[in-house]
Order: structure tokens, then C-alpha cells, then sequence
């Protein structure tokens, strides 16, 4: 499995724009990058995947390197729902969903 | 999409007790999973739970401490057996229809072990 590296914690304001980046250097070509949140006190939940195109959803934008090395999952706007910690996974067609310890995101009002 | 219920939500045991835990799935799955997460952790994967046959535990994890059962398509159960206070975690029951679909997580089972 590939190893990742995302800060622990950020902070946005609300209604502002927030990139979150993860670092995957060690990928394999056929590895595709999830992305996964868990709000306080519930199960974790999906937000995007793509592997090499940038990928857009109604929830975010995930724009990923040309080198595949890193990714950064975008939120357009921040909500106060926002607040959770966001799992950068990548993953094979063999692999299970291996989770790191993510990046704590926090919104200001 | 797919809708998780576990049982229980959460629970108090005894140590050297068991806990079974149910995960039921509004629709068939493929691929159902184990995870727990302890107080302030990340999750981390117990096993997967196949259809028909045996599970298959990660690293760490043994047959013996967390018997899984996978009956049908819609439902599986984890048990937690003879119970410590480490084993205070909340444990996941996730499913899957493949490895390039979404995951979809139930609510959890707070486990606390006194």
C-alpha cells in the first residue's frame, strides 16, 4: 500500500475555498486516489476518487498531479458541515481502503 | 447507494465477556468489511467479510478474538470475544459493491469494556 502524508489539521473560514493536500510519492500506476471524510461521531464517508484526470463531484474537485505523486481535494466553499477529518487513500484493484490519520479539518463561521 | 444499520450502537461489558455485533445492508453486497477505531485514532481494518466462506483478517487481527460471520449478502456479525478494557473501540461495518465504488460505513457500535 502506498504511503501517505497529509497535515495534521487546517483551518478555513466559511464560504472560503479549502485545499487539502496529500502526498502519495510511492503510488502505483494502476493506484486510484480516494478521498473520504468522517464528520464527529459518525461512520466515514465518501467524497471523490480519480486516478489520473482531475475529477469534479457535488461535493469537490480533486485535482491530481501530473506525476501522481500528490493530490488536492478541493472544497469550493466551505461549510460549517465541513468540519471532519479527510482521508487521502490510494488504492489498488487489489487493495482494501487502508486509512491514515488524515488531516483534522476546522471551519470559522 | 447503499443504507448500514449496526447493533448495538453502543454498549457497556464486563471484561472476559462477549459482544456480538450485527451490520445488515439494505441491498446485496459484495464486499463487507471490519473496522475499529480507538478513542482518538484513525480506523484500521479487522478483516474482510466473504460470503460463503472463511474471513479474512489483517495483521493483528485473529480468528479466535473476532469471529465473523457473513450468512447471506445483506447481513454479517463480529463478535468481540473475552473482552479487555484495550478492546474499547468503536467498530465499523463497511460495504462495497466493488474496488472502484464507494464505500459506504455504518454509524459504528461504541464498545466500552469495564
Amino acid at each position: 500500500d502506498a504511503k501517505t502524508t497529509q497535515p495534521n489539521s487546517m483551518e478555513s473560514n466559511e464560504e472560503e475555498p479549502v485545499h487539502l493536500p496529500c502526498n502519495h510519492s510511492t503510488i502505483s500506476g494502476t493506484d486510484y486516489i480516494h478521498w473520504y471524510r468522517q464528520l464527529p461521531s459518525q461512520g466515514p464517508e465518501y467524497v471523490i476518487h480519480g486516478l489520473t484526470s482531475n475529477v469534479n463531484n457535488r461535493m469537490a474537485s480533486l485535482a491530481i498531479a501530473e506525476d501522481r505523486k500528490s493530490s488536492t481535494l478541493i472544497l469550493h466553499r466551505a461549510t460549517l458541515r465541513d468540519a471532519a477529518v479527510y482521508y487521502c487513500i490510494p488504492r489498488g484493484s487489489q487493495g482494501n481502503l487502508i486509512f491514515g490519520k488524515g488531516t483534522k479539518l476546522s471551519v470559522k463561521p | 447507494s447503499a443504507v448500514i444499520s449496526q447493533k448495538p450502537s453502543r454498549d457497556i461489558c464486563q471484561r472476559g465477556t462477549s459482544l456480538t455485533i450485527q451490520c445488515q445492508v439494505d441491498s446485496q453486497v459484495t464486499m463487507m468489511f471490519w473496522y475499529r477505531q480507538q478513542p482518538g485514532q484513525s480506523l484500521t481494518l479487522i478483516a474482510t467479510a466473504n460470503q460463503g466462506s472463511e474471513a479474512t483478517y489483517e495483521s493483528g487481527f485473529v480468528i479466535d478474538k473476532f469471529p465473523i460471520s457473513r450468512p447471506n449478502l445483506t447481513f454479517s456479525t463480529l463478535t468481540v470475544s473475552n473482552m479487555s478494557p484495550e478492546d474499547s473501540s468503536i467498530y465499523l461495518c463497511s460495504v462495497e459493491s466493488g474496488v472502484y465504488t464507494e464505500a459506504f460505513f455504518g454509524q459504528g457500535t461504541r464498545l466500552t469494556v469495564v
